[in-house]
């Protein structure tokens, strides 16, 4: 069965202090991996996809990498209004195409 | 990026009343939009795929006579919560694709909905 695994559940952060967000996932094969940043009573916001092991992409403070088996959402040197709850999503093959299946998220709290 | 507009944003009924959200494309063409279902501190549960101009495919579980979904225009679908009871309340997000690009979804703000 697909399925996506985000780690930790929540994540406080002095600002300025670094950290990383795990998306793990168990899927039959892998069309694209989703980040999405999502705001309190608002709707995700995308961030990036990708789709191969191996492959980075960056936007501001954001870096996200993949491998086989997870990925990764680095934060540098994070600011408040970075808080937010990140969500990771993967798109399978096989199936619908763009059905994505999320993970539970990571509430990211960032204090000043 | 595409923008998509959900309205209401929030919405207040009494049970056994039916509500319509309505989802749509403000900057782009969307031959499929997604109706997703958000519960408190959960995952985002795919409830249906919505086609413009044929009948939307539902996920195992999600009733299509309770959840009506009506996909007219290629920037337009819409949610009709038909019957609402209490345990329907919860956030609903649709989503959407550009016609021609790949792997991109873009949602929209979302709808709170609440049964009384």
């Amino acid at each position: 069965e697909d399925q996506v695994t985000q780690s930790p559940e929540a994540l406080r952060l002095q600002e300025g202090e670094s950290s990383s967000l795990n998306c793990s996932y168990t899927v039959s094969g892998l069309r694209g991996l989703f980040w999405y940043r999502q705001d309190p009573g608002k709707g995700p916001e995308f961030l990036f996809t990708l789709y191969s092991a191996g492959e980075e992409k960056e936007k501001e403070r954001l870096k996200a990498t993949l491998t086989k088996k997870e990925s990764f959402l680095h934060i540098t040197a994070p600011k408040p209004e970075d808080s937010a709850t990140y969500l990771c999503a993967v798109q399978p093959t096989g199936g619908a195409t763009n059905k994505l299946i999320f993970g539970t998220g990571t509430l990211l709290a960032v204090q000043p | 990026g595409a923008v998509v507009s959900q309205h209401p944003s929030r919405v207040i009924c009494k049970s056994g009343t039916s509500v319509k959200i309505e989802c749509r494309s403000l900057d782009f063409q969307a031959t499929t939009m997604f109706w997703y279902r958000q519960f408190p501190k959960q995952s985002l549960m795919l409830m249906a795929t919505s086609n413009e101009g044929s009948k939307a495919t539902y996920e195992q579980g999600v009733e299509k006579d309770k959840f009506l979904i009506n996909h007219a225009s290629l920037t337009l679908s819409t949610l009709t919560v038909t019957s609402a009871h209490p345990e329907d309340s919860s956030f609903y997000i649709c989503s959407a694709r550009a016609s021609g690009r790949t792997g991109e979804l873009f949602f929209g703000e979302g709808s709170r909905l609440t049964v009384l």
